[in-house]
């Protein structure tokens, strides 16, 4: 069964601090691995990986992939109270066309 | 403006009472899709449709029902059927299907059955 595991479930740290938010993945055919933070509404798109060991980046966040540990990170350096949100990780298929998301990571962080 | 939109944002209703959820998308994906939350379980799929007239279950399709009549709507019906309803549902579309294009959400609507 296709699945997509996160950790850690929730993190408080304080503005400033460097976060890495870690997403494991078991997915037939897999094709993509995304990255989307949830704030109080719709998860709002950061990152598509396909390709192992190439970093994106958007300013004060990067990702990168790993398909030899069927892994990725999201990282965020110098938090901010606004990057408070749940960070979701998903993972696609080739076969089905869907995407199996993980249970998400709750980051607080605090002034 | 491109994106997707459901209403209500909130909704109230009794046990036993189907309540039908909206979804419309004016970005021309081919694809959109069901997403039910709950807290602690991220996401999971409801329903998929890949083009008009054509949709599959997804992993908790018991007690929904969808249509996919036009491009740009994809209704969800939530049945008496289902035990328990109560949830933040989402919805969301791509160009195609998702393991190769990412999707967009839409605001979400929370459904609370008492």
């Amino acid at each position: 069964e296709d699945k997509v595991v996160q950790s850690p479930l929730s993190l408080v740290v304080h503005e400033g601090d460097t976060v890495t938010l870690n997403c494991s993945y078991e997915v037939t055919n897999f094709r993509s691995l995304l990255w989307y933070k949830q704030e109080k509404k719709a998860p709002t798109f950061l990152f598509m990986l396909t390709s192992s060991g190439i970093e994106k980046k958007s300013g004060r966040l990067s990702s990168i992939l790993d398909k030899k540990e069927l892994s990725s990170i999201l990282n965020i350096t110098a938090t901010q109270t606004g990057d408070s949100a749940i960070y979701l990780c998903a993972s696609g298929s080739s076969n089905t066309g869907k995407l199996i998301f993980g249970q998400g990571t709750t980051l607080q962080v605090k002034p | 403006d491109g994106g997707i939109t459901q209403s209500p944002k909130y909704l109230f209703r009794k046990e036993g009472q189907n309540v039908t959820l909206s979804c419309e998308q004016n970005l021309n994906h081919d694809a959109m899709y069901w997403y039910r939350q709950d807290p602690g379980q991220g996401l999971r799929l409801i329903y998929y449709s890949q083009i008009v007239n054509d949709f599959q279950k997804g992993d908790i399709a018991e007690g929904y029902s969808v249509s996919r009549e036009k491009k740009e709507s994809f209704p969800l019906t939530v049945t008496s059927a289902q035990k328990n309803p109560t949830a933040f549902y989402l919805c969301a579309s791509s160009i195609q299907l998702a393991g190769v294009y990412e999707q967009y959400f839409g605001p979400g609507t929370r459904l609370t059955v008492t």
